[in-house]
């Protein structure tokens, strides 16, 4: 119940294009849902995170869509840039209190120029 | 101020050494963590802090030891480690009653034991 399913493992979109990420989780209970960005050899940076009572967030070129009834969830990254090749993780907790945060597996996403 | 400073940024310590990693920050943040990432993989929680004490412990071997010696500073103390203890180590932190600024994460202490 503790899972958060992560998909695709990697992705290779050309400049330009949309990348897509999905996540799904199992507990009902999450009520946060963080995407985090990291680059080699450095730690995961926030990059967008939504809460269970709305259905999309955007911020600039990036957008999580959300979906409480499938409890899934996924990222969407339009003009995709060579600067956002990176590891991207989905990631679910409670919001109250200190909690750990679920990741799910990373997505590898490489942007082709 | 919104980092969280981790150091060393490498660490090579033989298995009978005893060594420190440590983590400040200085954004009130009173929800401090330690996570492991091992290559390829998401970072896996190890312990959590809140208001300098420990709340959660995942089961984590005693040859790993944590500290909270006030809201700003965590530090992880090493003791006869094993070789697949190799890994990152990421400190985070966060607000206690409202995370939804999210987890500050550090860059992390590469940590090779040989």
């Amino acid at each position: 119940q503790q899972q958060v399913k992560q998909s695709p493992q990697s992705l290779i979109v050309q400049k330009g294009g949309i990348s897509i990420i999905n996540c799904a989780y199992e507990n009902t209970a999450f009520d946060y849902f963080p995407w985090y960005q990291q680059f080699p050899g450095k730690g995961p940076a926030l990059l967008i995170a939504i809460r269970p009572d709305v259905s999309e967030k955007k911020e600039g070129r990036f957008t999580i869509s959300f979906n409480k009834s499938a409890k899934q969830f996924s990222l969407h990254i339009m003009d995709s840039q060579p600067g956002d090749s990176a590891t991207y993780f989905c990631a679910a907790s409670k919001i109250q209190g200190a909690q750990k945060l679920v990741f799910g597996q990373g997505t590898r996403l490489t942007i082709n120029p | 101020d919104t980092e969280v400073t981790q150091t060393p940024k490498h660490l090579v310590m033989g298995m009978t050494n005893k060594k420190s990693l440590k983590c400040e920050q200085h954004m009130g943040h009173r929800a401090m963590y330690w996570y492991k990432q091992k290559a390829k993989k998401p970072p896996e929680l190890m312990f959590v802090y809140s208001y300098e004490k420990l709340s959660i412990n995942e089961s984590v071997p005693s040859r790993f030891s944590p500290e909270c010696p006030n809201s700003s500073l965590l530090n992880l103390h090493l003791h006869a480690l094993q070789p697949e203890d190799s890994a990152l180590y990421l400190c985070a932190s966060s607000q206690v009653l409202r995370a939804q600024r999210g987890y500050t994460f550090g860059s992390g202490t590469r940590l090779t034991v040989v």
